[in-house]
């Protein structure tokens, strides 16, 4: 697809556990954003990645949130030891470096029990 | 960093214009103003951005005060799918948004 892919669309966890999120973005897109979004909030911004610069995590809420992007293209948010404060839909944008215009996935809905 | 404020909330006819606006008396110099939708269950999808100058394009048209401490986005002729949240941001930096809480607009049949 030419869309910004994210995967799963839903996850079910049980606290203390790790889960991971994945987002291809569009392809070419050498800029990716991750957000949180809690139910009926606006986006928090998370981490953002541009080429092969070090990454902006000053948006991460804690030490238990990393992202890693392999290869300039596929991402993965990892929460480690969930918590249910963490429950959320977190979503994945993706630019280009020409055009600065985000194009965003349909999200992974998280729900710590 | 520069915020936004919106509206919680707005109610329009369908097939009437609709104008949103938006407050940012701190926007510097640099910051661009984007305007983003996320209709339910979806992630957020471009709308329209301007610096300065008013621009159209077709979706929809946005004014841009001319000190840049608001801006209003119009829908032209509003219809059932913009029922959306709209969210009014600026853009700092290179890539930084800072999301505001957003416009929740009801379109009415």
């Amino acid at each position: 697809g030419a869309g910004v892919s994210q995967s799963p669309s839903n996850k079910v966890t049980e606290k203390g556990k790790d889960v991971e999120l994945r987002c291809d973005p569009i392809s070419g897109h050498t800029a990716l954003y991750w957000y949180r979004q809690s139910l009926g909030q606006g986006l928090e911004f998370l981490i953002y990645f541009q080429g092969n610069s070090a990454p902006d995590k000053s948006g991460l809420p804690s030490d238990r949130f990393s992202a890693e992007r392999t290869g300039g293209s596929v991402s993965t948010l990892t929460i480690q030891r969930t918590q249910q404060e963490d429950s959320a839909v977190y979503l994945c944008a993706s630019s280009s470096q020409r055009l600065n215009i985000q194009y965003f996935g349909a999200g992974t809905r998280l729900s710590v029990l | 960093d520069a915020k936004t404020t919106q509206p919680n909330s707005m109610e329009s006819n369908e097939e009437e214009p609709v104008h949103l606006p938006c407050n940012h008396s701190t926007i510097s110099g640099t910051d661009y103003i984007h305007w983003y939708r996320q209709l339910p269950s979806q992630g957020p999808e471009y709308v329209i951005h301007g610096l300065t100058s008013n621009v159209n394009n077709r979706m929809a048209s946005l004014a841009i005060a001319e000190d840049r401490k608001s801006s209003t986005l119009i829908l032209h002729r509003a219809t059932l799918r913009d029922a959306a949240v709209y969210y009014c941001i600026l853009r700092s930096g290179t890539y930084k948004y800072i999301f505001g809480t957003g416009t929740r607009l009801k379109v009415l049949a």
